[in-house]
C-alpha cells in the first residue's frame, strides 16, 4: 500500500462546478497535512494546509478525518486558472515528507 | 519568503556522462531537500542536506549514483552520475524554512534531465 494514495484523475469539469479530491494516508503516527498545487512544467506550491477542525480559504475547503485517515479538498465555482495538478501531502513528523501522485484538473469553458 | 534557484534549468546529456545540478537560496537555512519527480509521477525524495554533515539519502538512493555537496546554508549540489536513459527526469530541491515544525516547502524551479 501506498504511503500517500490520490484518485489520479483527470477530473474534467466545467467552469462554476464543484469538485472534491480524496485522499488517504497509511501512517497513523502522521501529524501535519497539506495541499500543494503543481501547474504544469513547474514546481508544486502550497495551497493550503488542512487543519482537525476543516479550514476553508476562499472557494477552497480542507478536511481532515484522523480516524479514517483521509484528507480532502473541495473546490467550488471552479475558474479555468484552477486547471492543475493537486498533490497530497502528508508530514511524518520527523524529516519526511511525503507527496502523492497527484489528481489531475481540468476547468473547461 | 526567499527565493530558490537552479541550474540548468534543462539539459540533454549522453548516458554515461554526470550532470551537477545547483541549488541556490538567497537566505541561510539548515535543511535542503533533493526530489526527484519522473513523468506522471509524484516526487521522491531523494535525500536531505544539512550543511556540515554528510547527506541522508532514501531507501532507493546512494551516494555514489548521486552525490550531493552543502558548503555552506545558501547553496547545495546534486551529481547524477554515470546517467542512463532511466535518470530523465525532473531534478527538484526544496528548503523548509522551519525545523521543529512543518510549515511549508519552498521549491526550486527544477531541473528537466533528458539521457540519450
Amino acid at each position: 500500500r501506498k504511503e500517500v494514495e490520490q484518485d489520479p484523475g483527470p477530473f474534467n469539469v466545467p467552469e462554476g462546478a464543484t469538485v472534491a479530491f480524496n485522499c488517504t494516508y497509511s501512517n497513523s503516527a502522521s501529524q501535519s497535512f497539506f495541499w500543494y498545487r503543481q501547474d504544469c512544467r513547474k514546481e508544486p506550491k502550497l495551497l493550503m494546509s488542512v487543519y482537525s477542525s476543516g479550514n476553508e480559504d476562499g472557494r477552497f475547503t480542507a478536511q481532515l478525518n484522523r480516524a479514517s485517515q483521509y484528507i480532502s479538498l473541495l473546490i467550488r465555482d471552479s475558474k479555468l486558472s484552477d486547471s492543475a495538478t493537486y498533490l497530497c501531502v502528508v508530514w511524518d513528523g520527523g524529516f519526511k515528507t511525503i507527496f502523492g501522485a497527484g489528481t489531475r484538473l481540468f476547468v473547461k469553458a | 519568503s526567499a527565493v530558490i534557484s537552479q541550474k540548468p534549468s534543462r539539459d540533454i546529456c549522453q548516458r554515461g556522462t554526470s550532470l551537477t545540478i545547483q541549488c541556490q537560496v538567497d537566505s541561510q537555512v539548515t535543511m535542503m531537500f533533493w526530489y526527484r519527480q519522473q513523468p506522471g509521477q509524484s516526487l521522491t525524495l531523494i535525500a536531505t542536506a544539512n550543511q556540515g554533515s554528510e547527506a541522508t539519502y532514501e531507501s532507493g538512493f546512494v551516494i555514489d549514483k548521486f552525490p550531493i555537496s552543502r558548503p555552506n546554508l545558501t547553496f547545495s549540489t546534486l551529481t547524477v552520475s554515470n546517467m542512463s536513459p532511466e535518470d530523465s527526469s525532473i531534478y527538484l530541491c526544496s528548503f523548509q524554512p522551519r525545523e521543529d515544525s512543518y510549515n511549508e516547502q519552498f521549491f526550486g524551479p527544477g531541473t528537466r534531465l533528458t539521457v540519450l
